[in-house]
Formats: C-alpha cells, structure tokens, sequence
C-alpha cells in the first residue's frame, strides 16, 4: 500500500532564509507523481510542483525545488528566500500508476515564517 | 487559466436538511474529485468521476450523493447529515496523462458545519 510520511508537524524559519520540508514515501509501483501542496488559512489548496518518477532532474519552479532523491523514497520541498506570505500547512501527495485517481496526502507540516 | 469554483463559501445546516454543494471548472479536465478536510487532517478523497461516470467511492456514507450532469460541473448532496461531517470540503479536476498533466487543481472549499 502506498504511503506519504511528513515528520515535521511544525517548522519556523527566518525571512529571506531557505526551509526544507521532509518527505518520503513508500509504493511498490514504479510509475508515480509526487506533488506538493501549499495551505493557507483560507483553506484553499494551492498546487506548487511536480516530480515524476521517471523524471531525471530535480522539479523546480521559481522558489521551490524538489530535493528528489528515489533511491531513498524522499521528495523534500526546499523553499528558497522565504518570504511571509509563505506561512502555510504544506502538504506532500503521491499518485500512484499511470491511470490511476487516487492521491494520498501527507499529516502536513506547519511552516511559519519569522519577520 | 487554473480555475476551480465551488459554492457556496460556507454552509450550515441542520440534521435534516437537503443542501447541495457545487463545484465548476472550465479547464476541459476530464476528472473531478471530492475531498472532506477535517480540521488539521491531510484531504481524505471521497468520490472520484472520470468522464462524467463515478469511478471511485470511498466507501462514503449514502447520506452523500454525488452527480456530474457534465464535464464541466460536479455536485455533492447532502441529506440527514451528522455533526461529524461537519469539514471543508474541497473540490478538484485534473486532466488525464502523463506526469504533470496528472496535476489535480482545486477550488477555495466549502465550509459546511451541521448543526
């Protein structure tokens, strides 16, 4: 069965700093995406990037990057000069197959950003 | 244009009333999603229709009823309701294919409290 682990239930980071949030994830399907998420408290969920499995670079996408390391089932979201309006849960997803519609989601982490 | 409306915003109802939720996108997506957020919790998928027909039921409660009247609309109906179900719920639409077009897109959420 697949499965999205974020450890970090809360993490603070001084503006203008870089911030990396923890993934993994467990599947035994060789064709899956991984995708990030950004919550604010309006509660809308706004998509930030993509990583495919079979993609062999890094995703990125202006301030975010995706540390995406297969060998040890690890997709970490790095957040480059963080800015205030980054304060947000930030939720890591997989789907998994290449026809498939169900995308499991990670606890979330908590980011806060510091002025 | 990556647009996802639902309505309405907020709802509150009580035990025994009949409400809808509504959700549109206009992006030629072919897959539609619905998603009940408890408070703090990761997305929880419900429902799942690809090409107007359901094809994933997560073993959701029969007191949520839903409809696609076309590719473009979903509706999620609510009857006899449980405090329980109180949540955000969220709608999303993806496209089908390969990698990022797998990409699932979503709305700002209804926030529904039952009485």
């Amino acid at each position: 069965a697949q499965k999205i682990t974020q450890t970090q239930p809360g993490m603070f980071v001084q503006e203008k700093e870089a911030v990396t949030l923890d993934c993994t994830y467990d599947t035994s399907d060789p064709s899956y995406g991984l995708f990030w998420y950004k919550q604010p408290s309006s509660g809308e969920m706004i998509f930030l990037i993509y990583q495919g499995s079979y993609d062999q670079q890094n995703a990125t996408e202006g301030r975010y990057s995706l540390n995406f390391q297969k060998a040890r089932k690890s997709a970490n979201l790095v957040i480059s000069a963080s800015q205030l309006g980054d304060s947000a849960m930030y939720f890591c997803a997989m789907r998994e197959g290449p026809d498939g519609f169900k995308t499991i989601f990670g606890a979330g982490t908590r980011l806060f950003v510091k002025a | 244009d990556t647009e996802v409306t639902q309505t309405p915003k907020h709802l509150v109802m009580g035990m025994t009333n009949k409400k809808s939720l509504k959700c549109e996108q206009h992006m030629g997506h072919r897959a539609m999603y619905w998603y009940k957020q408890k408070a703090k919790k990761p997305p929880e998928l419900m429902f799942v229709y690809s090409y107007e027909k359901l094809s994933i039921n997560e073993s959701v409660p029969s007191r949520f009823s839903p409809e696609c009247p076309n590719s473009s609309l979903l509706n999620l109906h609510l009857h006899a309701l449980q405090p329980e179900d109180s949540a955000l719920y969220l709608c999303a639409s993806s496209q089908f294919g390969q990698a990022k077009q797998e990409t699932q897109y979503f709305g700002p959420g209804t926030r529904l409290l039952v009485l």
